[in-house]
């Protein structure tokens, strides 16, 4: 399929590795993030998301982080798999839902 | 339950055509947002609409338009096509209007303009 990003940051990990990816969102009013997964050819898949009121959550296999202080947010995947490989977004919101997402970053995780 | 769905996965026009793309939010829901994703780019808003009204535009020309209609169903038009208007066009539904912001978005509709 088409690659959705052919110039974006690119983070090359091993496979059983943990991987961080970091992202700088802009609107210091911003109450809510999400983090997405995007496979070549498809729409963004929802890996997790935070308020603002917290600085930490926690899913399976992944954990988000907000720092307000700097604006900045960042994904980590513990246990890296192949199936990990993708772009991933982190997008803002404010009040009625309009998602501003951020450049992304390209994750390829070798076996 | 089905998620959001979109029509068509692919479409080719040339320039100043005009073209229609489709989305069915996810079951029982109200509010459609529409979103372009040019190549190597993240996805910028276009349109929200809830309960058939436009809640939010983003920074595109008048050439685009949309609607939502009595079953949430919505359409995006974009007249007088442009190259730079090829892209993957996305659609994105909340799981549970008014319970999260959440967005989840539709396999997308490729679109190319020659």
């Amino acid at each position: 399929g088409e690659s959705v990003g052919l110039h974006l940051p690119t983070l090359s990990v091993q496979e059983g590795d943990n991987s961080i990816i970091n992202c700088a969102y802009s609107n210091s009013a911003s109450d809510y993030f999400i983090w997405y997964k995007q496979e070549s050819g498809k729409g963004p898949q929802f890996i997790i998301d935070i308020r603002s009121n917290m600085d930490k959550r926690q899913g399976q296999r992944v954990t988000v982080l907000l720092n307000k202080t700097v604006k900045h947010l960042s994904l980590q995947i513990a246990a890296t798999q192949p199936g990990d490989s993708a772009v991933y977004f982190c997008a803002e919101t404010l009040g009625f839902q309009k998602l501003v997402f951020g450049t992304g970053t390209r994750l390829l995780v070798s076996p | 339950d089905a998620g959001v769905t979109q029509s068509p996965t692919h479409l080719i026009k040339t320039r100043g055509q005009q073209v229609t793309l489709r989305c069915s939010p996810i079951s029982g829901h109200k509010s459609v947002s529409w979103y372009q994703q040019v190549l190597g780019q993240g996805p910028q808003f276009i349109f929200q609409y809830y309960e058939k009204e436009e809640r939010g535009r983003g920074n595109f020309p008048d050439r685009f338009s949309a609607r939502q209609f009595p079953n949430y169903s919505s359409e995006l038009n974009v007249n007088a096509l442009l190259l730079g208007d090829s892209a993957l066009y996305l659609c994105a539904s909340p799981p549970a209007s008014g319970v999260t912001d959440t967005q989840y978005f539709g396999p997308g509709t490729r679109l190319t303009v020659l």
